[in-house]
């Protein structure tokens, strides 16, 4: 059972819009939540991560949202850029040090 | 600065094989773990040890062993290589501190012929 979705494995959005990617988690017990980001052939780098006890983190063009009654939370990227191209995970922890992610989220920026 | 390290890059496997992936972290980070990643299934969390002297398992443990050598060291083992284990291997280890991010090494590409 997948505790971390991420329902569209591919989005493609213009240079300069906003691109918002989307994470849905079933486990009311995560208190920590991260993105990351793969390049190909690279390993994933860290992003931007948001505690249970706030519902917005921002850091520069990257914003979190987190929406706990709706167990969704969301990224953010304004505005997009070419070199935001790549795949996005999101990640959810609790207490523990489990960190589970989802099955990633293919962002292309249209030049 | 190094940050986490994995060997080998890429390697061949016949199945029944055996072979150990090595892993080393130089932040003197507690956690270390091993994850898979395979189209269409995300990163997916084999082993993981939170500290010197301890694993557990992941989501995904069947067919692995591992070995939290010391602080430093995370080894993960194929003892008998099958297909199904063709994936790409990324190990991790995580901070203590306040973020509880975890920092991934570059990937392990392993094919099971």
């Amino acid at each position: 059972d997948q505790q971390v979705k991420q329902n569209s494995p591919s989005l493609s959005v213009q240079e300069g819009r906003i691109s918002i990617l989307n994470c849905d988690y079933t486990n009311s017990m995560f208190d920590y939540f991260l993105w990351y980001k793969k390049y190909p052939a690279e390993g994933p780098t860290f992003l931007i991560s948001i505690s249970s006890i706030k519902d917005k983190n921002e850091d520069g063009r990257f914003t979190v949202f987190l929406n706990k009654s709706a167990k969704h939370l969301s990224l953010h990227i304004v505005p997009s850029q070419p070199g935001d191209s790549a795949v996005y995970f999101c990640a959810a922890s609790f207490r523990t040090y489990k960190y589970i992610f989802g099955t990633g989220t293919r962002l292309k920026v249209l030049a | 600065n190094a940050g986490v390290t994995q060997t080998p890059k890429f390697q061949v496997l016949k199945t029944g094989q055996s072979m150990t992936l090595q892993c080393a972290q130089d932040m003197n980070h507690n956690s270390m773990y091993w994850y898979r990643q395979d189209p269409g299934m995300g990163l997916r969390l084999i082993y993981y040890s939170a500290s010197e002297g301890t694993t557990d398992k992941g989501e995904v443990p069947n067919g692995y062993n591992v070995s939290r050598l010391n602080k430093r060291e995370f080894s993960l083992r194929l003892e008998s290589a099958a297909p199904s284990q063709t994936s790409v291997y990324f190990c991790a280890s995580r901070s203590s501190g306040s973020g509880n991010t975890i920092y991934f090494g570059e990937g392990s590409w392993l094919t099971v012929v």
